[in-house]
């Protein structure tokens, strides 16, 4: 099969649209979840996260949607700034309530376009 | 300042040789962890560690190991069975075990890039 190797999937949008940025979770039993930012060379940054009782929470610019029928995460970013740009990944907890791991997404790579 | 740091920034490694990677946190954390990023990929766990004198393989475990003598340090050994160690090394940290609480972000160190030469 093909190897996803070095190219993250990227999202590239102009400074002030909103960018949406998805993630497919694999576990069905997950029931909480979290968007991280990773500048380059940096190690990741708490945005938001949401759980499984939840289909929506806001924090201040960003958004988390959760879509448990289809088992689909996504970040929604408003007025995209050029500090926005990195590359952000969701995690979910894949054992539920007790269980302190979390399992990564990909990543997805934001280019914002000044 | 409360956080969580990793030493050192870069890290070269000749090939054969064991190195130690630094973690430390002043959060008060129970749980700890260790991952490996290769470039264009997600993270992958190595190591963790839910309390004090106990920890656990991740996905990755072969050719690393982990010691967890005090709360506040989870240091990670790059061993010379570890074939391909030049990676992106993550540690973090959550709130986890003696807490009670059921869902915790981790927090995350500024990492060490580790290569081979």
């Amino acid at each position: 099969g093909e190897s996803v190797g070095l190219h993250l999937p990227t999202l590239s949008v102009q400074e002030g649209d909103n960018s949406i940025i998805n993630c497919a979770y694999s576990n069905s039993a997950s029931d909480y979840f979290i968007w991280y930012k990773q500048e380059s060379g940096k190690g990741p940054q708490f945005i938001i996260d949401i759980r499984s009782n939840m289909d929506k929470r806001q924090g201040q610019r960003v958004t988390v949607l959760l879509n448990k029928t289809v088992k689909h995460l996504s970040l929604q970013i408003a007025a995209t700034q050029p500090g926005d740009s990195a590359v952000y990944f969701c995690a979910e907890n894949p054992s539920g309530a007790g269980s302190y791991q979390l399992t990564f997404g990909k990543g997805t790579k934001l280019s914002v376009i000044p | 300042d409360g956080g969580i740091t990793q030493s050192p920034k870069y890290l070269f490694r000749k090939e054969g040789q064991n190195v130690t990677l630094s973690c430390e946190q002043n959060l008060n954390h129970d749980a700890m962890y260790w991952y490996r990023q290769d470039p264009g990929q997600g993270l992958r766990l190595i190591y963790y560690s839910q309390i004090v004198n106990d920890f656990q393989k991740g996905d990755i475990a072969e050719g690393y190991s982990v010691s967890r003598e005090k709360k506040e340090s989870f240091p990670l050994t790059v061993t010379s069975a570890q074939k391909n160690p030049t990676a992106f090394y993550l540690c973090a940290s959550s709130i986890g075990g003696t807490s009670g609480a059921s869902y915790n972000e981790q927090f995350f160190g500024p990492g060490t890039r580790l290569t081979v030469l």
